[in-house]
């Protein structure tokens, strides 16, 4: 069964503390890989779209890197308001429009 | 910017009710979800559309049917309402194999 793992569930980080969240995918065929944001109570903010292996793309504190089993999202130098759950998403060339989304990691940054 | 709206941001429902919830999207997409997220099980799809009146299952349709009468517009019913049914529920659209943009979400309670 097609399976989206994320590590790790949760995560403290001091602020200024870099870190890596890692997903790890075993679909075949990747078609896209995704990364959302999500603050509590609300829905998932899109991040990031990554397609081949060796792609990278970043925004501010925020670098999402994919290799052909796995994506890190590494966070550097991050801030309290960075604090969220942090989800990866995959979608297969066989899956058509479905995505398969892990469980998150809850990212907390201690000022 | 992609706006998707949701009729509620909560929902209070008795068992057995019949409940409607409604999504509406601004930007022309052919694709819309609906998902329920739930702590530890991750985000999961419920039904999907490509177009207007067409729609496909998901991986936990029993229970949900959907409507698609405008291309705009998606709507999720619970045929009669049940406390297992208690969840966040979340709209999502897209266009072509890119991005899903969701929603603010329904926290959605059966009592």
């Amino acid at each position: 069964e097609d399976q989206v793992t994320q590590s790790p569930e949760a995560l403290r980080l001091q602020e200024g503390e870099s870190s890596s969240l890692n997903c790890s995918y075993t679909v075949s065929g990747l078609r896209g890989l995704f990364w959302y944001r999500q603050d509590p109570g609300k829905g998932p903010e899109f991040l990031f779209t990554l397609y081949s292996a060796g792609e990278e793309k970043e925004k501010e504190r925020l670098k999402a890197t994919l290799t052909k089993k796995e994506s890190f999202l590494h966070i550097t130098a991050p801030k309290p308001e960075d604090s969220a759950t942090y989800l990866c998403a995959v979608q297969a060339w066989y899956t058509g429009n479905q995505f398969y989304f892990g469980t998150g990691t809850s990212l907390t940054v201690i000022p | 910017d992609v706006k998707v709206t949701q009729s509620s941001r909560y929902l209070v429902k008795r068992t057995g009710e019949k409940v409607f919830l409604e999504c509406v999207q601004d930007m022309d997409h052919e694709n819309m979800f609906w998902y329920r997220q739930d702590p530890g099980l991750g985000l999961r799809l419920i039904y999907f559309s490509y177009d207007v009146k067409m729609k496909e299952k998901g991986d936990i349709p029993e229970g949900y049917s959907v409507s698609r009468e405008k291309k705009e517009r998606f709507s999720l019913i619970l045929e009669s309402a049940s406390t297992n049914q208690t969840s966040m529920y979340l709209c999502a659209s897209r266009v072509g194999a890119n991005e899903q943009y969701f929603g603010p979400g329904t926290r959605l309670t059966v009592t």
